[in-house]
């Protein structure tokens, strides 16, 4: 069954510093995201992506935060001068389009970015 | 009031036992509802999609009342392996297509 791919698993940065969390979507899906899980709490979304821009974001997607697909395979979210609360799981997914209703979200592994 | 709401438990149960989760949601324009499994530190990985005749799928079974905006989740005889949290998620078609987690009801059957 096709997967959506995500690395590094487990990501240690220093506070300032920026990261970029890499996905690869399932190859015929159209439609990506990416949610954000801190330890304990629920499954947050930040960001959709369509037709190369953002479909939609949450407040937590502040300034902060960017997203791209560079090469028509990857999908990264970076996330600038981070923070010691970005410190959560982040997990990408994706779905083949939107008319799809019934269509459930296909997540990859997640990356577990730890601030110190 | 919260756009999808679960009771976080932990529900504590016997092998062999039945047990069943409710989740409420508020928009009533959403059109698409899943219950996902999570455990720990891994991603959430789908149980079952929920459709409005209600489906079954071995000892899962889900139910949609869109009058009174809850879908339910019903597992017969327990397995230990069924200890996980149970992520109810709501997607609307109407302005947006987010795809809304509730916090997820925490299971533990115990031996």
């Amino acid at each position: 069954e096709p997967e959506v791919t995500q690395t590094p698993s487990h990501q240690v940065t220093q506070m300032g510093q920026e990261v970029i969390l890499r996905c690869v979507p399932i190859s015929n899906h159209l439609y990506f995201y990416w949610y954000r899980q801190i330890l304990g709490q629920k499954v947050e979304f930040l960001v959709s992506f369509y037709n190369n821009e953002i479909s939609e974001k949450s407040e937590i997607f502040d300034d902060q935060f960017s997203v791209e697909r560079p090469d028509g395979s990857n999908f990264t979210l970076k996330i600038r001068s981070t923070k010691l609360e970005d410190s959560a799981m982040y997990f990408c997914a994706s779905i083949p389009n939107l008319s799809s209703y019934n269509s459930p979200l296909h997540f990859g592994n997640g990356t577990r970015l730890t601030v110190t | 009031r919260k756009e999808v709401e679960q009771d976080p438990g932990p529900f504590n149960v016997p092998e062999g036992a039945t047990v069943a989760f409710n989740c409420t949601y508020s928009n009533s324009a959403s059109q698409s509802f899943f219950w996902y499994r999570q455990d720990c530190r891994k991603e959430p990985k789908l149980l079952m999609s929920v459709y409005s005749s209600g489906n079954e799928d071995g000892r899962f079974t889900a139910q949609l009342n869109r009058a009174s905006q809850y879908i339910s989740l019903l597992i017969r005889d327990s397995k230990l392996s069924d200890s996980a949290t149970y992520l109810c998620v709501v997607r609307s078609t109407s302005g947006t297509y987010k795809y809304i987690f509730g916090t997820g009801t925490r299971l533990k059957v115990l031996a």
